[in-house]
């Protein structure tokens, strides 16, 4: 399979713990993103990364979110001290263009306890 | 505040009727539109993409079409079928810079045998 993978695919930590999701893009897309999918809501912007460099993020994404791409293939979003209200599907998808479709991963699920 | 509103939030239709799905938006400037379908606890897979000069964009039995003075959109089924039970999502993007697109809260089909 030469889509976009996500690795969990589903995640129960308890609130206060650290958790890290990965991403595996589509190789040779330079462009990767991260989003945020609660229930009944559209995915919202995280942040993206052209190649290894991150070139925006949301205003989401507090001091609790990092993420990086350190070679400019796979990326790495990681969570500080989990809150209930981080519970959501964490979706990444990758471009291989500014203006290009982006293709999705299948998601992380997050529950926070 | 770019913005993406999409109607009607929920629709439930027998299988092989035809339906429509409508998207306005306030992204402004405009880059492009697309639509996208979300099968329940999977990714987005894109079915259209419209620039600013397209008004129709066909794929199989789901035509989009893109009015840009009014800034509305629309995604007509043909012929339903079960398998299109899902949520159809319309994603604009914002032109200049880094192209972050809004996405919309989606539109949630059921389609009843």
């Amino acid at each position: 399979d030469t889509g976009v993978s996500q690795d969990p695919r589903h995640k129960i930590t308890k609130r206060g713990q650290n958790v890290t999701f990965r991403c595996d893009p589509i190789s040779e897309h330079n462009r990767l993103y991260w989003y945020r999918q609660t229930l009944g809501q559209g995915p919202e912007f995280l942040t993206y990364f052209q190649n290894e460099a991150q070139l925006e993020k949301s205003r989401l994404l507090s001091d609790r979110f990092s993420a990086e791409r350190p070679k400019g293939s796979f990326s790495t979003l990681e969570i500080q001290r989990t809150e209930q209200g981080d519970s959501a599907m964490y979706l990444c998808a990758s471009s291989i263009g500014l203006l290009y479709e982006q293709y999705f991963g299948p998601g992380t699920r997050l529950t926070v306890t | 505040k770019n913005q993406v509103e999409q109607s009607p939030q929920s629709l439930i239709i027998l299988e092989g009727k035809n339906c429509t799905l409508q998207c306005n938006y306030t992204v402004s400037p405009f880059s492009n539109l697309r639509w996208y379908k979300q099968d329940t606890g999977r990714g987005p897979v894109s079915l259209t993409i419209m620039t600013f000069s397209e008004n129709t964009k066909s794929n199989g039995r789901y035509t989009a079409t893109l009015d840009a003075d009014t800034k509305q959109s629309s995604l007509h089924i043909t012929a339903s079928q079960l398998s299109d039970s899902a949520s159809y999502i319309c994603v604009v993007s914002e032109k200049g810079g880094s192209y972050i697109p809004t996405f919309g809260r989606g539109t949630s089909l059921i389609v009843h045998p």
